[in-house]
């Protein structure tokens, strides 16, 4: 069976500092693999996404992560996170082709970004 | 783009009640995916359907039913509610092999 671990429910920052949201996963089968974001009081929105080939993803506001096969990872980092940042974050795990099977969240990571 | 719409958006029961939550996917999407997020926990997969066949089915209780209609949109029935079915309920859909797109969710509130 498939599974996520955040290892970590809080990360506070302060704006302008890097941040890494750490993401285990488990599965059997092949991955396909997400980190979501839900801002305050709204839905779930796709960040990024690993399917095949690169390891290095870069997805939307300005958010990346690195498939690690060997430690069965899938971190998401930021170079430099603004106030706006501040939501909370979800890892993902599909083995569904491109993710149209079930997924399967971690407990999530709340990121708070202070001023 | 068009996304996926849910409604409704907020609702409010009693005990013992039932709720019918709908959704409407992203057009040409043929699969619908319905998730339960209960207060500070993750989503949970509930029941998914693939041109109107029962795909997968994870956590669901007896309580609830769903089904995906001809127009592809989708609707989960929820009967004798209890408080703990206090949660917001998302929809998600795709087309075969793409990635799943969420809805900004039900807010199901039970009294």
């Amino acid at each position: 069976a498939q599974s996520v671990t955040q290892l970590d429910s809080q990360v506070p920052v302060f704006e302008e500092a890097p941040v890494e949201l750490r993401c285990n996963y488990s599965s059997s089968v092949s991955v396909y693999l997400f980190w979501y974001v839900q801002y305050p009081n709204q839905g779930l929105q796709l960040l990024l996404k690993y399917l095949s080939g690169s390891t290095l993803v870069k997805g939307i506001n300005g958010f990346e992560a690195e498939f690690n096969k060997s430690q069965t990872s899938f971190h998401l980092r930021k170079p430099s996170v603004h106030i706006s940042d501040t939501a909370e974050y979800f890892c993902a795990v599909s083995d569904g082709q491109g993710g149209s099977e079930k997924l399967v969240f971690g407990k999530g990571t709340k990121l708070t970004v202070n001023p | 783009a068009a996304g996926v719409i849910q409604s409704p958006r907020h609702l409010i029961k009693e005990k013992r009640e039932t709720a019918t939550l709908k959704c409407y996917p992203i057009p040409r999407h043929d699969t619908v995916y319905w998730y339960q997020q209960g207060p500070g926990q993750d989503p949970q997969f509930l029941i998914s359907f693939y041109e109107k066949m029962q795909s997968d089915k994870g956590s669901i209780p007896d309580r609830f039913s769903a089904q995906q209609f001809s127009d592809y949109h989708s609707e989960l029935n929820m009967s004798s509610l209890e408080l703990g079915d206090s949660a917001l309920y998302f929809c998600a859909s795709s087309s075969p092999g793409e990635t799943q797109y969420f809805g900004p969710g039900t807010r199901l509130l039970v009294l």
